[in-house]
Parts: structure tokens; C-alpha cells; sequence
């Protein structure tokens, strides 16, 4: 079974620091693009990033609101997805999703989701 | 590149066909996915390639559309249907939603 779990969710105070993580199984995890995408309570999806695969150098992308604060990173041989946030603010309280690229497609569709972690910010 | 659902609040009845528009601020070829998300659950997809039909998802489920409008039709609404739904679009970064339109039981 595919399958994707975030872990490493909490409360961080304004300014501080956090690192997510996601464990996939079931599938060849090298062989994807991944992506992180967030939703603050109430409101819509937001993407936040993506890390291509080896053969594309592990090449990221990521939205405005998070570059420079936001590093993903990803370890194949663990089979596992990394997003390290710095210097959060109150609006980067969301869940985080974890999520497959399609393989297979000009570009890589979302096809497999992760449960989602919720991090909160807040003094 | 916006996105820019509508209606953002859809109330319809079991059995009714319904359609949901994504107009994108420019043109993204049909580089278009549809996700649905029920409340307190991960988006699941539902159409990609703006017409293809992901695996698994009932055939009532369709999409068309090129360039800058697209459209999610759901032919025979079912109970199991009443969600929100989301577009994105994958032809440029960075990659971007729309803001939902949310289909409530009439």
C-alpha cells in the first residue's frame, strides 16, 4: 500500500525553527518528484515546495512566501522527505501535507497524500 | 498564475449535474489537476491533464478545458460527492490553487 506519514508537527514560538518529516513506503520513493503543500485553518491549499529526483539533481522550487526561510531535502536511501522551516511567523501555521509526484504524466500530478502535521506558531 | 475558482459555495441535491469553472490568469495548456478534500482529510486527486480521469474515481467525475478555462462536471451528484474541490495548475512555477469551491448538501 502507498503510503506517505508526516511526523514532526507542534507549537514553535514567532522566529523559531522546525523540522518535518515524511516516511513514504509502498512505492519506489526515488523514482518521484515530492512536493510539501499547506493549509492554515479554514482556508485553501497552498504549495509550498518541491525536490525533484537524482537524475535531476535534487533540484528544488519553492513559493515566495517561503523562499530563503524553508529548506526541503530528502533521503532517498530512508525513503524520506524532509521540510526545515526557519524563522517562522504566525502565518505559516497550517497542516502540512506530503505529497508524490506522478510519474508517468508531463508534469507531476499530487497522487498520493500524506495525512498531514499541523504546525502552529504562536507565542 | 491565479487561479480563480467559481462559485466558491455550490448548494445542489443528490442527483443533480454540476459544474465547477477554473479560469487561470494565463494560458497553461491543459496542465490542470482537480483535487477533492472532505473536511479534516488529505485532498485526493480526481482529474488530471484537465480531462484524464485518475484511476479509481467514478466515471461521473469529468473535465475539459484548455488554455485558460477549465471545467469539473460531476453528472449525477452523489452523497458521497459533497466535499471541496480544488484546481492547480502545473505548467508554471511556482505551482498554484485555486481557492476552492465548496459543494454543501441543498
Amino acid at each position: 500500500e502507498v503510503q506517505l506519514v508526516e511526523s514532526g508537527g507542534g507549537l514553535v514560538q514567532p522566529g523559531g525553527s522546525l523540522r518535518l518529516s515524511c516516511a513514504a513506503s509502498g512505492f519506489t520513493f526515488s523514482d518521484h518528484y515530492m512536493d510539501w503543500v499547506r493549509q492554515a485553518p479554514g482556508k485553501g491549499l497552498e504549495w509550498v515546495g518541491r525536490i525533484r529526483k537524482q537524475v535531476y539533481s535534487y533540484t528544488t522550487e519553492y513559493a515566495a512566501s517561503v523562499k530563503g526561510r524553508f529548506t526541503i531535502s530528502r533521503d532517498d536511501s530512508r525513503n524520506s522527505l524532509y521540510l526545515e522551516m526557519n524563522s517562522l511567523t504566525t502565518e505559516d501555521t497550517a497542516v502540512y501535507f506530503c505529497t508524490r509526484g506522478m510519474t508517468g504524466t508531463s508534469v507531476q500530478y499530487f497522487d498520493c497524500w500524506g495525512q498531514g502535521t499541523l504546525v502552529t506558531v504562536s507565542s | 498564475i491565479q487561479l480563480t475558482q467559481s462559485p466558491s459555495f455550490l448548494s445542489a441535491s443528490v442527483g443533480d449535474r454540476v459544474t465547477i469553472t477554473c479560469r487561470a490568469s494565463q494560458g497553461i495548456s491543459s496542465y490542470l489537476a482537480w483535487y477533492q478534500q472532505k473536511p479534516g482529510k488529505a485532498p485526493k486527486l480526481v482529474i488530471y491533464d484537465a480531462s484524464t480521469l485518475q484511476s479509481g474515481v467514478p466515471s461521473r467525475f469529468s473535465g475539459s478545458g484548455s488554455g485558460t478555462e477549465f471545467t469539473l462536471t460531476i453528472s449525477s451528484l452523489q452523497p458521497e460527492d459533497f466535499a471541496t474541490y480544488y484546481c492547480q495548475q502545473l505548467n508554471t512555477y511556482p505551482l498554484t490553487f485555486g481557492g476552492g469551491t465548496k459543494v454543501e448538501i441543498k
